[in-house]
């Protein structure tokens, strides 16, 4: 049973770069069987799909997002990252990381982490 | 980039009824549709993948038809447990994968 936690700084100031850890824990982020990733959710509005990255290296990105988002991963730690550049308020939302199995059977989300932007 | 719409937008139902919820896909996503739960305060739980499969562990008043364009998701009889916000999402034709704008099933 894998379990995913977010951590990362709560407040980014506008034109400054979002940057978001996933610590992977009960299974290798090396598998072949998941799309790691992240989702977001603004406060109160539905679900926006950002971006995800096999452990080949492989990245897919959302392209209304993807002249800002960078996804990699770190298999030394377990973990993966999202960084989010030049944000706005508009980036304001819960970040959610998420392991979705390739068969698309199940799927795993960590408990989410509001990113307020403000100066 | 495929749209889904959901309708109807809010679900006032009360215990033991049935409740219909739709998704429109804007062009085909064969049976790559998921439907997700959300409550207030939580990760979204992977209810049906591939339109009609139940995830482990979901009860089976929950089930999910349909391909191509057009989805159901039905409970068969509501539990208290089941007012939430209900997502449905496709991995047919990805980047972007993307979700409806959700329906909220509230206690009437």
């Amino acid at each position: 049973q894998l379990q995913l936690q977010e951590s990362g700084p709560g407040l980014v100031k506008p034109s400054e770069t979002l940057s978001l850890t996933c610590t992977v824990s009960g299974g290798s982020i090396s598998s072949s069987s998941y799309y790691w990733g992240w989702i977001r959710q603004p406060p109160g509005k539905g679900l926006e799909w950002i971006g995800s990255i096999y452990y080949s290296g492989s990245t897919y990105y959302n392209p209304s997002l993807k002249s800002r988002v960078t996804i990699s991963v770190d298999t030394s730690k377990n973990q993966f990252s999202l960084k989010l550049s030049s944000v706005t308020a508009a980036d304001t939302a819960v970040y959610y990381c998420t392991g979705i199995a390739v068969a698309g059977t199940h799927d795993y989300w960590g408990q989410g982490t509001l990113v307020t932007v403000s100066s | 980039e495929i749209v889904l719409t959901q309708s109807p937008a809010t679900l006032s139902l009360s215990p033991g009824e049935r409740a219909t919820l739709s998704c429109r896909a804007s062009q085909s996503v064969s049976s790559y549709l998921a439907w997700y739960q959300q409550k207030p305060g939580q990760a979204p739980r992977l209810l049906i993948y591939d339109a009609s499969n139940r995830a482990t562990g979901i009860p089976a008043r929950f089930s999910g038809s349909g391909s191509g364009t057009d989805f159901t998701l039905t409970i068969s009889s509501l539990e208290p447990e089941d007012f939430a916000v209900y997502y449905c999402q496709q991995r047919s034709n990805w980047p972007p994968l993307t979700f409806g704008q959700g329906t909220r099933l509230e206690i009437k």
